[in-house]
Parts: structure tokens; sequence; C-alpha cells
């Protein structure tokens, strides 16, 4: 069983779509992120949930939305997407907001044309 | 603001030599210091980590040692293997205890065999 699983591994969409990027985790962890990793490998956080409450929110264009039905699953809603938006989105998973040690999922390759 | 440095931005070794990878970081009250291996595809690993309170730890092949006067911390591979080839992210927590790692800009460490 895969501890963090992101569907769907690869989306290639156009400008001006609106896409979703599924994670659920299977490891009881109450805290779950949204990362974006760049084209020069940079991991930047975007958002976590810890128990469905946002905790963080950085400096993400509105057009992001994430969602977290429980706190097993994190969803990312992408609206009016950009070439910008083009990146690897892993999300990951913590015991809790103290316990920093992340499980990722194997990453969502966006590629916007 | 919240900033980690790592260098390299590349790194080759031959088979059997050891590699160094040194992160520096800006926040005084981070206390906790992930090492994420990442392979070609896939999402972060987590290998080793260090907290605080500690100067060293070591794990087999792999250490990590913190200096928390310097504010840097660096991973020790010994005895290198080709399956060591993958990029290495260092990362430290933010003081906010929101689970939130800043990472670094990663490290290609290439085993040549």
């Amino acid at each position: 069983d895969t501890a963090v699983s992101q569907t769907p591994k690869y989306l290639v969409t156009q400008m001006g779509n609106d896409k979703s990027i599924k994670c659920e985790q299977n490891l009881g962890h109450d805290t779950m992120y949204w990362y974006k990793q760049d084209s020069k490998k940079f991991l930047k956080i975007m958002f976590s949930y810890n128990n469905k409450e946002l905790i963080i929110n950085e400096t993400v264009p509105n057009r992001f939305s994430p969602k977290s039905p429980d706190k097993a699953h994190l969803n990312l809603h992408i609206n009016s997407l950009e070439l910008g938006d083009s990146a690897v989105y892993f999300c990951a998973s913590s015991p809790n907001t103290g316990d920093y040690g992340y499980t990722f999922g194997s990453g969502t390759r966006l590629t916007v044309v | 603001g919240e900033n980690v440095e790592q260098h390299p931005s590349t790194l080759s070794v031959q088979e059997g030599d050891s590699a160094v990878i040194k992160c520096t970081y800006s926040d005084s009250a981070s206390n906790y210091f992930p090492w994420y291996k990442q392979e070609l595809g896939k999402g972060p690993q987590l290998i080793i980590d260090i907290r605080s309170n500690v100067g060293e730890k070591k794990d087999q092949r792999i250490a990590v040692t913190l200096n928390k006067t310097a504010k840097h911390f660096s991973l020790h591979i010994t005895e290198t293997q080709p399956e060591d080839s993958a990029v290495y992210f260092c990362a430290a927590s933010v003081s906010s205890n929101t689970g939130k790692l800043i990472f670094g800009q990663g490290t290609t460490l290439q085993v040549k065999p």
C-alpha cells in the first residue's frame, strides 16, 4: 500500500483550463502539505492542513484552492491555468505540526501548453 | 526572511569515495534539520534527520553534523555507491511550529563506478 498517493501522475492541459490533483495518505497523520517543485528542482511550500484546518497559506495566487474533506485527503484545484504553473506538485504528510517527519507522494507533473 | 543555502549544487565522486554536502540556515529558532534524497521521477525520501539538541547522528554510511552556533549542518556519505546518485535536499524547520520546512536548493550527486 502506498503511504501517500497522488493522482494523476501526469497532467497536460491547455492554458485557461481548470484542473484538480488529489492526494490521500494512509499513515494516520494529522498534517498534510502541498509543495511545488520548479524546473530548477526548488521545493516551496504552498499550503498545509492540520486535521482539515488550513494552517499555512503561502503567497500563492488565489487561482489555487486546496480542500481537505478529511484528514486523510488533501486536494488541490487550480483555476485558469497559466504557463508558469507548469511544475511538479508534491503532496506530503507528517504526524502533526510539531513533528516534521514528512512522507512525500510521488508527485504530479503538470504541463500547461 | 527564512532561508536555507545548500552547496555544492552538483557533486561528482568516484565509487568508494566520500561525499559532503553543506547547508546554512537563517532562522536561529530552527530546531529540526532533515535530509531528503530524490531519485528521478520520485518524491523526496527522508534519509536522516537531526534535532538541535544533538551535534551528530549516524546511520550506517550516512552521518549528519550540526553546528548551531554557526547555523550550519552537513551530510556525509561514506563509501559511496552508484545507487547513491540522486538529488539531495537539506531542510530546516520554521520557528512557527506549523510543520513548515524550508528546503535548500538541492545537490545533484553523481557517483561514478
